[in-house]
């Protein structure tokens, strides 16, 4: 069973404009969420996190916001940047699940110049 | 500040052999957690190691099996390897063995003939 879920393979975004990712999950222990950034022959890069007390963290032209209720959460990116084309995987973990970070299928984001 | 590294990058090995890959955590970092990443899926939590401690383990079979040595650094060793053991393998540290910030190594790519 998927608990984390990134419903858009891909995305194509122009450059400046605002990129929107999203991701859903399904078991309420998860209570901290992490995004990852990927290039093709390297390792997830660690983006931005928030816990499950918060509802928005923000980080430069990066927020991540969190709807507990809905069980979601989204990744915002503005201005998007040609160099942010990338895989970008949402995570979720937590105290109860355990240490592991269970990981979405990742969305393709292209942006174009 | 040393990042993770792992080696080696690639590795080719038949069906029903055994295969060791190995990763240098984060420093200051006491906690090491392992995934595969097949094609087109988001990574799958192995196991974690802390303090040289199994902490948790995901669903796979026991010739999956780990170490984590004084130094923190550790070993991921896979016997009798199947076709479907072809894969990304990633090795990620943090600090702590709760939940918390990973921080990941390039990875080690496998095949299997």
């Amino acid at each position: 069973d998927q608990q984390v879920k990134q419903n858009s393979p891909s995305l194509s975004v122009q450059e400046g404009r605002i990129s929107i990712l999203n991701c859903d999950y399904t078991n309420s222990m998860f209570d901290y969420f992490l995004w990852y950034k990927k290039y093709p022959a390297e390792g997830p890069t660690f983006l931005i996190s928030i816990s499950s007390i918060k509802d928005k963290n923000e980080d430069g032209r990066f927020t991540v916001f969190l709807n507990k209720s809905a069980k979601h959460l989204s990744l915002h990116i503005v201005p998007s940047q040609p160099g942010d084309s990338a895989v970008y995987f949402c995570a979720a973990s937590g105290k109860e699940y355990g240490n592991k970070l269970v990981f979405g299928a990742g969305t393709i984001l292209r942006v174009k110049s | 500040e040393t990042g993770v590294t792992q080696s080696p990058t690639h590795l080719i090995k038949t069906r029903g052999q055994q295969v060791t890959l190995r990763c240098s955590s984060q420093s200051g970092h006491n906690t090491v957690s392992w995934y595969q990443q097949a094609l087109g899926q988001g990574p799958q939590f192995i196991f974690q190691y802390y303090r040289e401690e199994e902490n948790g383990r995901g669903n796979f079979p026991p010739r999956f099996s780990g170490l984590q040595f004084p130094n923190y650094s550790s070993e991921l060793n896979v016997n009798a390897l199947e076709l479907d053991d072809s894969a990304l393998y990633l090795c990620a540290s943090s600090l702590g063995g709760g939940p918390d910030i990973q921080y990941f190594g390039a990875g080690t790519r496998l095949s299997v003939l």
